[in-house]
């Protein structure tokens, strides 16, 4: 079956512009995950979501990020006014409830702000 | 707060050498260890997951095991090929919080085994 898909693959965009980035989960998949990889740093986890709700927004570096997901399926990251430091590959992963389940990771969004 | 580290950080071998990559995490406080492939410019793969209660497992050449109480495991790798050459990480996914789930990653093993 269908994997998880991210959309754009790439992105580049110019300092201060808004961006929004798409996961397509597995179909079935209730719990959703955003992790970051920033060039020489490891991944590092953004929010996760349990259905449509986020109760784990620790991770996300500063309020011009932001995520939503909808009818427990698709997300959007939303980068606001988007930096240079905002360059990474953006990798998102859905497992079927979350906790000791796999982990099935997109191919990921590679962004540049230049 | 969970730290992965990896050892090495890059290990280039010849074509039919076994490997061993080493992963350690700090809190044992663990669901369960992922060990992942990540090709360039590509998303990542899941290799092997160990629960944190079973002490290895095995798919092909590839075996992980995991010594919860000590904070460490490895991956083996036997009869290595150049199709092997990736980056190798480790991850752990830990109790705690409100996420279930939530990987902490170590910065992985470049490999590189050349013919």
């Amino acid at each position: 079956g269908a994997g998880v898909s991210q959309s754009p693959s790439n992105k580049v965009t110019e300092k201060g512009k808004d961006v929004e980035l798409r996961c397509d989960p597995i179909s079935g998949h209730t719990a959703l995950y955003w992790y970051r990889q920033s060039l020489g740093q490891g991944l590092e986890f953004l929010i996760y979501f349990q259905g449509n709700s986020a109760p784990d927004k620790s991770g996300l570096p500063s309020d011009r990020f932001s995520a939503e997901r909808t009818g427990g399926s698709v997300s959007t990251l939303t980068i606001q006014r988007t930096q240079q430091e905002d360059s990474a590959v953006y990798l998102c992963a859905s497992s079927l409830n979350g906790g000791v389940d796999t982990q099935y990771f997109g191919p990921g969004t590679r962004l540049t702000v230049l | 707060k969970q730290e992965v580290t990896q050892i090495p950080a890059a290990l280039s071998v010849p074509e039919g050498e076994n490997l061993v990559l080493n992963c350690s995490f700090t809190d044992s406080a663990i669901y369960n260890l992922q060990w992942f492939r990540q090709d360039p410019g590509k998303g990542l793969t899941s290799l092997l997951l160990i629960q944190s209660s079973q002490r290895e497992q095995t798919s092909g050449r590839l075996n992980a095991s995991l010594d919860k109480s000590s904070g460490r495991s490895t991956l083996y790798i036997a009869a290595s090929q150049p199709g092997d050459s990736a980056t190798y990480l480790c991850a752990v996914a830990t109790f705690g919080g409100s996420t279930l789930g939530r990987l902490y990653f170590g910065r992985g093993t470049q490999l590189t085994v050349w013919p």
